[in-house]
Parts: C-alpha cells; sequence; structure tokens
C-alpha cells in the first residue's frame, strides 16, 4: 500500500487567481494520477504525471490550466490556473506503488467565489 | 465518458442486512477495483478483482466478476451504520506504457440503524 498526504486539504480562493496543490507519497512510486471530483459526481482523470515526462492530459483537460510538476518519485503538484466557481471540487492525487492496485490522497476540496 | 456504471444510484437498507451493488463496464479491462468514500473524503481501497478471476471476498465483502457480461457486484453481507458510504466501481485499462482508471458514477449506500 501507500501512504498519500496532499497540501491543502481544502482552500477558499478567489476567481482569478491559481492554487498549486501537492501531493507527498511516502514511497517511491512511477505511476502518479491527479483526479477531479465535482459536487455530487464521480471521479475524472485530468492527467498521469510519470516522472522524467511530460504529463498526460485526458480529453479536456489542458496544461495551460493545469500545469503539472513532477520533480521526483514521491511528489507531485498540481496547479489550478485563473480559476472559476465552476473549478470548485474535490482533487485527488493517486498512485500505483506495485502493479495493480491504486491508492488515493485524501483530496483537496477547493471553493472557488 | 464514464467506464463504469453502477446500479442503484442509492440504496436504503436496515443494519444487519445485505447489500448488492451492481456495476456494468463496455470495454475490455484489466482489473476492477472497488472504492469506498465517506462524506467526499478520500478513497478507500477495498478490493481488486482481475479480469481471469471470477470471485473474490475480503471479510464481509465478496465481489463477483462476469467478463461475458461486463458486469461485477459488490456485496457487503451484514451491514453496519458504518458502512454507510458511496462505493465505486473502477475499471483499469493497460496498454503499452499507458494505465487508466475510470470511474463508474457511484452508488450512495445508507445503512439505517
Amino acid at each position: 500500500s501507500a501512504v498519500i498526504s496532499q497540501k491543502p486539504s481544502r482552500d477558499i480562493c478567489q476567481r482569478g487567481t491559481s492554487l498549486t496543490i501537492q501531493c507527498q507519497v511516502d514511497s517511491q512510486v512511477t505511476m502518479m494520477f491527479w483526479y477531479r471530483q465535482q459536487p455530487g459526481q464521480s471521479l475524472t482523470l485530468i492527467a498521469t504525471a510519470n516522472q522524467g515526462s511530460e504529463a498526460t492530459y485526458e480529453s479536456g483537460f489542458v496544461i495551460d490550466k493545469f500545469p503539472i510538476s513532477r520533480p521526483n518519485l514521491t511528489f507531485s503538484t498540481l496547479t489550478v490556473s485563473n480559476m472559476s466557481p465552476e473549478d470548485s471540487s474535490i482533487y485527488l492525487c493517486s498512485v500505483i506503488p506495485g502493479q495493480e492496485t491504486q491508492y488515493f490522497g485524501p483530496g483537496t476540496r477547493l471553493l472557488v467565489l | 465518458s464514464q467506464q463504469g456504471e453502477e446500479d442503484p444510484q442509492a440504496l436504503s437498507i436496515q443494519e444487519g442486512e445485505n447489500a448488492t451493488m451492481n456495476c456494468s463496464y463496455k470495454t475490455s479491462i484489466n482489473n476492477l477495483q472497488w472504492y469506498r468514500q465517506n462524506s467526499g473524503r478520500g478513497l478507500v481501497h477495498l478490493i481488486l478483482i482481475r479480469s481471469n478471476e471470477r470471485e473474490k471476498h475480503s471479510g464481509r465483502l465478496r465481489v463477483t466478476l462476469d467478463t461475458s457480461k461486463k458486469s461485477s457486484s459488490l456485496l457487503i453481507t451484514a451491514s453496519r451504520a458504518a458502512d454507510t458510504a458511496s462505493y465505486f466501481c473502477a475499471t483499469a485499462r493497460r496498454g503499452g506504457s499507458n494505465y487508466k482508471l475510470t470511474f463508474g458514477k457511484g452508488t450512495l449506500l445508507t445503512v439505517n440503524p
């Protein structure tokens, strides 16, 4: 398994600003993912962030809006840029420490006013 | 688009009863994973079943997988009030170096004491 922490756990932001979310894992992992969960909805994959390569974004998500860094095998950041109320969601990072099972962090609850 | 579709969307039962949730998906998969989420918090991994497996047990949980029907079910026996949560199925597909876990819409389970 993996222990995943995220910072901040929650935040309230003004529209037009940006927020960077940090994800720290207690072990080295190759595969790391960022998900978004809009209110009352399921989880949607934003991007895959593998160390040593550019993040791969899913349809509907672009690097300018959600830039991702992956400087090493235990850490990643997701920035939500130029925020609008529609960005209010829970953002979760996720890893696969072994071969198959995918674990999730506690999430960052974001409210944009 | 969502790969998995859970059914029912909401389920309310009495403590001690069994709860069955179903999940259908559309494409071939490598494995299927079930998660629990309490009140918009992080996801807790419950169980993983591989595409070549038909049934798995973990404590009070029983998962089945029918790849011919592209469906899975999660059974929680002898439910407790603490089992109240949203349950999601997620299908994993791996292609080369790519890997993607796609979530269904979830089932909201309420266990009444």
